[in-house]
């Protein structure tokens, strides 16, 4: 099992969209809808932020949306606002009960 | 809210096994839910290490399942991750975290802080 592939960095001004895509294969991101992306700002612990591929839980923002398109996942971020600086990592089920994780991108928020 | 707290030695000797136990406060395991695993080196991206059911089933990373055991202690509100045979490359922030309630419930809800642990002479 290879991690998802994710682009190393995005970046974006304040007010702007930014999307973030999330790489995998037919065995996992392309085969499942069970896509999540986590927020993690430095020193802090990942925070869920889209499970399921478009879900949000309770409380984040409606700027942040997911979408899937066969094998490749996307998280948008609209209306940047700088706190949405930080890393950011998708996430995959894999089959028989295993995660995969994506190697996070760093957003920047200009 | 739940509440999640990892605990165990920072520093630990190489070929030794590292030892992590994550104290569930505000819920108890025993109601359910699957409970997990996760690790960073620093500067890294995120490794899933394996999930626990709380009746005790076990999920395993394929690439670390002969060196990982997790086990869970609901009178004790607690599960815990043994790693064996560790060497640097096991060197990470070890985060616990609670997996939803269903089978099909493929995200991790509510993490722990984290702590760092060392794998050095």
């Amino acid at each position: 099992q290879s991690a998802l592939t994710q682009p190393p960095s995005a970046s974006g001004s304040p007010g702007q969209s930014v999307t973030i895509s999330c790489t995998g294969t037919s065995s996992d991101v392309g085969g499942y809808n069970y896509v999540s992306w986590y927020q993690q700002h430095p020193g802090k612990a990942p925070k869920l932020m889209i499970y399921e591929v478009t879900r949000r839980p309770s409380g984040v923002p409606d700027r942040f949306s997911g979408s899937k398109s066969g094998n490749t996942a996307s998280l948008t971020v609209s209306g940047l606002q700088a706190e949405d600086e930080a890393d950011y990592y998708c996430s995959s089920y894999a089959g028989s009960n295993n995660f995969l994780f994506g190697g996070g991108t760093k957003l920047t928020v200009l | 809210q739940v509440q999640l707290q990892e605990s165990g030695p920072g520093l630990v000797k190489p070929s030794e096994t590292l030892s992590l136990t994550c104290a569930v406060s505000d819920y108890s395991i025993s109601s359910g839910y699957y409970w997990g695993w996760i690790r960073q080196p620093p500067g890294k991206g995120l490794e899933w290490i394996g999930s626990i059911y709380h009746s005790g089933s076990t999920y395993y990373n394929p690439s670390l399942k002969s060196r990982v055991t997790i086990s869970v202690d609901t009178s004790k509100k607690q599960f815990s991750l043994k790693l064996n045979s560790v060497t640097a490359a096991d060197t990470a922030v070890y985060y616990c975290a609670r997996r939803g309630n269903n089978w099909s419930d493929f995200y991790f809800d509510y993490w722990g802080q984290g702590t760092l642990v060392t794998v050095s002479s």
